[in-house]
Order: C-alpha cells, then structure tokens, then sequence
C-alpha cells in the first residue's frame, strides 16, 4: 500500500516564524502536491511537483514556498508565518498527472495553528 | 479554480439507507473520482470513472458518469454508521498534461444508527 506521511499530526506556531511541513511518500510517485483546507472553502491547491526540482503553483501558491531535492519528499515553507494560514494541510501524491492512474494518495494531515 | 460542485452540501440519513451525492463540473475531463475523508484526517480514493464510463460499482458503491450533462453521482447503498464522512469528487481535466486534479467543496454524509 502506499504510504504517505507528515512530519507533524498538530503544530503551533507563532506569527513570523518560518516553518516547514515535510511529506515523504514511499512508492515512486512522480507527483505530489500540498492542499489546504478550510471549513466551507473544501481543497485549495497549493503547489504540486510533477518532478524532482520542478514545482508548479496552484491556486493559492502566495504566502508559501516548496521544495522537492529528492523524489520521495515534498516540503512545503511558510516563509513567514501568519494567522491566516492557521488551516489543515494535506499532502497527497500520485503516480502520474494525467489520464490513467492519477489517483491520489493522501497523508493524515497537519494541523497547523499560527498564533 | 473549482470545477466539482457536490449536491448536496450534508446529507442525514438512517442506517440501512441508501446514500446519493451529486457533482456537477465545467469542463471535460480524462476521469471523474470520489474520495472519502473521515473527520480530520486525510482523504482516502474511493472509485475513479473514465470519461468513457457510464457506470462504475465497487462494493456498496456505484457511480455514474453523464459527460453531456457533465455531472457524476456517488450512490453508497445501505449505508452504516462507519459511512460517516465527507465526500469529495475530483476531476481530471481534459488535454491539461501536468495538471493536478480539481476537487470539489464535499458533501457531509451523516449516518445514524
């Protein structure tokens, strides 16, 4: 089965600080990407990577920053913490992008408070 | 962007019922997939459809895929407690090569016992 994991389930943060979510996912995925969700507002994507060192921005990149050196990890970098990205942060990923066998596969989530 | 639009928002319903949740989306797709996410946690596939599907089953579940009227509906047929979730469809845009799948707002399945 695939696995996907986050570094952190709950994480409590101060305006300002910079922090750094880590998703490692252990069955060759080429793609993987980072969600945020909010109550009524359902998944807004973030950015997602199609490859090592490549990154494409979604739909609400402002305000974060990814990296992905190796295949197997995608992190995701909020430079400087606010209280509005005080939200549930998924991370998922899939073994193509498009057409056949792009199901996702998600990790628990993290919830981040930014006080 | 949003392109699933799930109907309806939350659904109550008694065990033994069966359950339907409706997705409606805006432009063509490769495949059409439903996801469930029990509270808090993160989502888990359920069932992938084709654009060149009618229909799909997968144990208690059944999907159904209207291209012209581009809409889905997930059916969960009778329905437990453990069905508890909310449900998500995601769409596979058409000749987007690279793109990462849409995913709608969710239904909020409610099954009592």
């Amino acid at each position: 089965d695939v696995k996907v994991t986050q570094s952190s389930r709950y994480l409590v943060k101060r305006t300002g600080e910079k922090v750094f979510l880590e998703c490692v996912q252990d069955m060759d995925h080429e793609n993987m990407f980072w969600y945020r969700q909010d109550p009524g507002l359902g998944l807004r994507l973030i950015y997602f990577s199609y490859d090592v060192k490549m990154k494409e921005k979604g739909d609400i990149p402002e305000g974060y920053s990814v990296s992905r050196e190796k295949k197997e990890r995608f992190s995701l970098i909020l430079e400087s913490a606010s209280t509005n990205q005080t939200s549930m942060y998924l991370c998922a990923s899939s073994l193509t992008s498009g057409g056949r066998n792009n199901e996702q596969f998600f990790g628990p989530g993290t919830r981040l408070t930014v006080l | 962007s949003q392109q699933g639009e799930e109907d309806p928002q939350a659904l109550s319903i008694q065990e033994g019922e069966n359950a339907t949740m409706n997705c409606s989306y805006k432009t063509s797709i490769n495949n059409l997939q439903w996801y469930r996410q029990n509270s808090g946690r993160g989502l888990v596939h359920l069932i992938l459809i084709r654009s060149n599907e009618r229909e799909k089953h997968s144990g208690r579940l059944r999907v159904t895929l209207d291209t012209s009227k581009k809409s889905s509906s997930l059916l969960i047929t009778a329905s437990r407690a453990a069905d508890t979730a909310s449900y998500f469809c995601a769409t596979d845009p058409l000749n987007q090569a690279g793109t990462a799948l849409i995913f709608g707002k969710g239904t909020t399945l409610s099954v009592s016992s």
